[in-house]
């Protein structure tokens, strides 16, 4: 079965505090994944995603096919990376068809 | 541009009514797909439709429908509505049909509450 889990529904940490966002997937075959995020009150955007390879207002993560896991981290939290982040799969099959984590919120601390 | 547009933004029927929901993607796109989320979790995804057609659906029953028009545009149609289709639905559009690195950009969605 195709499926996304974030097992924290809230996160709580200082500003300046690593962070970490854990995702798993279950999919078979080579799947595409992504980090969206979501700011109070704005929509839903993509943050980054595992082809790119990229690091987007200081986050990375990594594609471990292994553990079959896609955490987003961040070296120093800031006040302003307080959202709901989502993680999300997206097979290889074509089309966009996305499948979404139940999503976990992000609260930094002063 | 004003990015991907949505209308209504609130709603409010009862149940057994139907519903038509609209979407307008960023010009340009040709493709558009619709997700449903439900309170405390993630958008789950009803379809796409690229250049017209449908091009994949998820597990929604008969009663979710969908279609688009030759300005691209889409329109959600749910008969006989549930309690349970209470969510933000939230539509996407894309350039093209979804190859490997493209991009969704989704809109601010409509809020559906059911009585």
């Amino acid at each position: 079965a195709q499926r996304v889990t974030q097992p924290e529904k809230l996160l709580s940490v200082f500003k300046g505090a690593p962070v970490e966002l854990k995702c798993n997937y279950s999919y078979s075959g080579s799947p595409e994944l992504f980090w969206y995020v979501q700011y109070s009150r704005q929509r839903l955007q993509l943050l980054l995603r595992h082809i790119s390879r990229e690091s987007i207002k200081g986050f990375t993560a990594d594609l471990n096919k292994g553990e079959t896991s896609f955490h987003l981290k961040k070296p120093f939290a800031q006040e302003e990376d307080s959202a709901m982040y989502y993680c999300a799969l997206r097979g290889n099959t074509g089309g966009f068809k996305t499948i979404f984590g139940a999503g976990t919120r992000l609260f930094v601390k002063a | 541009d004003a990015g991907v547009t949505q209308s209504p933004t609130h709603l409010i029927k009862t149940r057994g009514q139907q519903v038509t929901l609209r979407c307008s993607p960023i010009s340009g796109h040709k493709s558009v797909s619709w997700y449903q989320q439900v309170l405390g979790q993630g958008p789950q995804f009803i379809f796409q439709y690229y250049e017209k057609e449908e091009r994949g659906r998820g597990n929604f029953p008969d009663r979710f429908s969908a279609r688009q028009f030759p300005n691209y545009s889409s329109e959600l149609n749910v008969n006989a509505l549930l309690l349970g289709d209470s969510a933000l639905y939230l539509c996407a559009s894309s350039l093209a049909q979804g190859r490997r690195g493209e991009t969704q950009y989704f809109g601010p969605g409509t809020r559906l509450l059911v009585l």
